[in-house]
């Protein structure tokens, strides 16, 4: 186990359904992200918090509302999704985005999401 | 701008034989290297990472990659490979001479499936 903790580790929703992703790390990091991961596309980078400011939004549909109450706890606010949004979320933390060397980050193991 | 490129969408090795993953990168300023596994239906997972030092890091399960500055390389080997190293790889950079705004943030390759044969 990598420390990051994701829930639900599986789900499937209408387009007009609003559901959560949560992800939990424990290893006292500072920094927490979401990607998306598709078949046969590179990781797409999604949000990133530091120290619970949101320092990333990399044009990420307004569909998806990220939430950090504190530098443990991260959440993906879903609703209105629509198919093409199906794919494997994942959650990553770090020591701190920006500077030292503890740069590598540590992932959940993933929500696959799939939207009917 | 940072990218890096992994060139082979699959390495398939016999077991026992050496392997080796490719991973190049172009980034402004000393770059940040990193390799990460995925096994299947999970998250990815660290193996290693270059910063600074030595050209040649040993990471977990036996890897080990080396950082070619004149190549901008950063090739993933293990001397030996198992069945069970079977899985999705993934090379990252970061331009260590940018820390703010999207230049703190790894930029991850596309992955290449290593497929080990008994």
């Amino acid at each position: 186990e990598t420390g990051v903790t994701q829930t639900p580790r599986h789900l499937v929703m209408g387009m007009t359904n609003k559901k959560s992703l949560k992800c939990e790390q424990h290893l006292g990091h500072n920094a927490m992200y979401w990607y998306k991961q598709s078949a046969k596309k590179p990781l797409e980078l999604m949000f990133v918090y530091n120290f619970k400011e949101q320092t990333e939004n990399n044009s990420v549909p307004s569909r998806f509302s990220p939430e950090c109450p504190n530098s443990s706890h991260l959440f993906l606010h879903l609703h209105t999704l629509q198919p093409e949004d199906s794919a494997l979320y994942l959650c990553a933390s770090s020591q701190d985005q920006r500077e030292g060397n503890q740069l590598e980050q540590y992932f959940g193991p993933g929500t696959r999401l799939t939207v009917t | 701008a940072q990218s890096v490129a992994q060139p082979e969408d699959q390495v398939n090795v016999a077991e026992g034989n050496p392997l080796t993953v490719k991973c190049t990168y172009s980034v402004s300023g000393n770059p940040y290297l990193f390799w990460y596994v995925q096994y299947p239906n999970r998250g990815l997972q660290f193996l290693l990472k270059y910063i600074t030092g030595d050209n040649l890091v040993k990471g977990s399960y036996g890897f080990e990659a080396e950082f070619n500055k004149s190549q901008t390389s950063f090739h993933l080997k293990k001397p030996s490979a198992l069945v069970s190293d079977s899985a999705l790889y993934f090379c990252a950079v970061r331009d260590g001479a940018n820390y703010g705004g999207s230049q703190g943030n790894l930029i991850f390759g596309k992955g290449t499936k290593l497929s080990v044969k008994p």
